[in-house]
């Protein structure tokens, strides 16, 4: 069955530094990932999505992701972190074929430090 | 674009009350809307997809005699938690799929609705 870890719970960055958010996938397939942004009582808001073709993909808000099969890795990065990013981060895996469902991984809930 | 309106907001009710909670889609179509539940930090956990015009498919260990999931047209989906008990509290979310998009298309989600059952 399909899985996606996020191996970090909280995250602790000072505003200005870089951020980097790990995401994990176990798949048969090649997936396809999308990052999302979770404010408190909120929905999710998209920030980015892979399918296909160049492997490095820019976002919304100055983030962007890597997909790196061989590591089965989708990770979100940004350079230079604003106190708004606070927020829970959370990576979903989906596949063709899998009935357009997405899995989520467990969040990683980010802190911001000014 | 792609913007899903989830109503209401936040329902506060008595043990034994049925809540209907509405998921639009306010400018795509959506053949497919899809229904979580999100338990205090946590993550989401799928509980049913929700298909236009025919019966929604529920993820094991929902009971949908419980969640009554109705997805009458392309732009409205409905969840109704019947005879809702206090741990049925809980922050439900839905989501939508453009119809017109690939099956990789990202699911575009409502703000969710926070219940609490007394």
């Amino acid at each position: 069955a399909q899985s996606v870890t996020q191996p970090d719970i909280h995250i602790t960055v000072s505003e200005g530094a870089s951020l980097e958010l790990r995401c994990n996938y176990s798949y048969g397939a090649t997936p396809y990932l999308f990052w999302y942004v979770q404010s408190p009582g909120q929905g999710l808001q998209l920030l980015l999505k892979y399918f296909s073709g160049d492997t490095l993909v820019q976002g919304i808000k100055g983030f962007e992701a890597e997909f790196k099969r061989s590591q089965s890795s989708f990770n979100l990065r940004k350079p230079s972190v604003h106190w708004s990013d606070a927020a829970e981060y959370f990576c979903a895996v989906g596949f063709t074929g899998g009935g357009n469902k997405l899995t989520f991984g467990t969040g990683t809930q980010l802190k911001v430090e000014l | 674009g792609a913007v899903v309106s989830q109503h209401p907001s936040w329902v506060i009710c008595k043990s034994g009350t049925s809540v209907k909670i509405e998921c639009r889609s306010l400018d795509f179509q959506a053949t497919t809307m899809f229904w979580y539940r999100q338990f205090p930090k946590q993550s989401l956990m799928l509980m049913a997809t929700s298909n236009e015009g025919s019966k929604a498919t529920y993820e094991q260990g929902v009971e949908k005699d419980k969640f009554l999931i109705n997805h009458a047209s392309l732009t409205l989906s409905t969840l109704t938690v019947t005879s809702a008990h206090p741990e049925d509290s809980s922050f439900y979310i839905c989501s939508a799929r453009d119809h017109l998009g690939a099956s990789n298309q990202p699911q575009h989600f409502g703000d969710g609705t926070r219940l609490s059952i007394l």
